[in-house]
C-alpha cells in the first residue's frame, strides 16, 4: 500500500540552527500538508501546498518556516532558526485531487528536539 | 472557527468490553468528521470519515461512529475491544473535506487490559 515517508524519524538540533524535514508524499497525490504536535498538545495545522504554491497557512507558520517541493517527489519543511518551542512531532500528509471527503494520508512523523 | 473536544485523554477497557471514545465538535458549516488512529512509531491512519451521507459510519477494524448533529458529537465505538486496539485515537474536523486543513482534538489513548 502506498505510504507517506518522512525522514529523519528523529532530529536533534541546537537552538538557532536551520533544520530541513523531508517528506515523500504518495506519488499521485497533489495536495501536501505539514502539521505538528507539541508534546501533550493537539495536532496543529501548519501549511498546505498545491500546484507549487502555499494554498493555506496557519498563524504558526511565520517567516521562520518555509516549504518547498524541490523535485517531483520530495516535499520539505525548513525552519530557518530553530527555537526551543519548535520542539515537536512534525507530520507530513498528502491527499489526492478533487472531491469532498478526500483522505489525508499521514507519515510517521519526525520528532524534532531543539536543545 | 472549528474545534474538536475529545473527552478523556486516557481510556482503559478490558479485552472484550465496549470501547467508547467521545468527540464533540464545533463548526459553523456542515462538518466533515474523521477519526484517525496512531499506533506506536507509526503515522496517523484513517479509521473512518463522515461526509454528510449516512449518519452511522463504519470503519476499519470493527470501529464505527455516529454523527449526531443535535449533540454536535461524533463518538467512536467498537463492541468488543481487542488487545491490538491499544493506540492513540484522534478526532478531526474540516470544512469541506480532505483537501482543507484538519482541526484535531487532543487525542485519547486507549489501553486494553487482558
Amino acid at each position: 500500500e502506498p505510504e507517506v515517508t518522512q525522514t529523519p524519524s528523529h532530529q536533534v538540533t541546537q537552538m538557532g540552527q536551520e533544520v530541513i524535514l523531508r517528506c515523500v508524499p504518495i506519488s499521485n497525490h497533489l495536495y501536501f500538508y505539514w502539521y505538528r504536535q507539541i508534546l501533550g498538545q493537539k495536532v496543529e495545522f501548519l501549511v498546505s501546498f498545491y500546484n507549487n504554491e502555499i494554498s493555506e497557512k496557519s498563524e504558526i507558520f511565520d517567516d521562520q518556516f518555509s516549504v518547498e517541493r524541490p523535485d517531483g517527489s520530495n516535499f520539505t519543511l525548513k525552519i530557518r532558526s530553530t527555537k526551543l518551542e519548535d520542539s515537536a512531532m512534525y507530520f507530513c500528509a498528502s491527499s489526492a485531487q478533487g472531491g469532498s471527503g478526500n483522505i489525508q494520508y499521514f507519515g510517521a512523523g519526525t520528532r524534532l528536539s531543539v536543545l | 472557527a472549528q474545534s474538536v473536544t475529545q473527552l478523556g485523554s486516557h481510556v482503559s477497557v478490558s479485552e472484550g468490553a465496549l470501547v467508547l471514545l467521545r468527540c464533540n465538535y464545533s463548526s459553523s458549516v456542515p462538518p466533515y468528521l474523521f477519526w484517525y488512529v496512531q499506533y506506536p512509531n507509526q503515522g496517523l491512519q484513517l479509521l473512518l470519515k463522515y461526509t454528510s451521507a449516512a449518519t452511522l459510519v463504519k470503519g476499519i477494524n470493527g470501529f464505527e461512529a455516529e454523527f449526531k448533529k443535535s449533540e454536535t458529537s461524533f463518538h467512536l465505538t467498537k463492541p468488543s475491544a481487542h488487545m491490538s486496539d491499544a493506540a492513540e485515537y484522534f478526532c478531526a474536523v474540516s470544512e469541506s473535506g480532505g483537501n482543507t486543513p484538519l482541526v484535531f482534538g487532543k487525542g485519547t489513548r486507549l489501553s486494553v487490559i487482558a
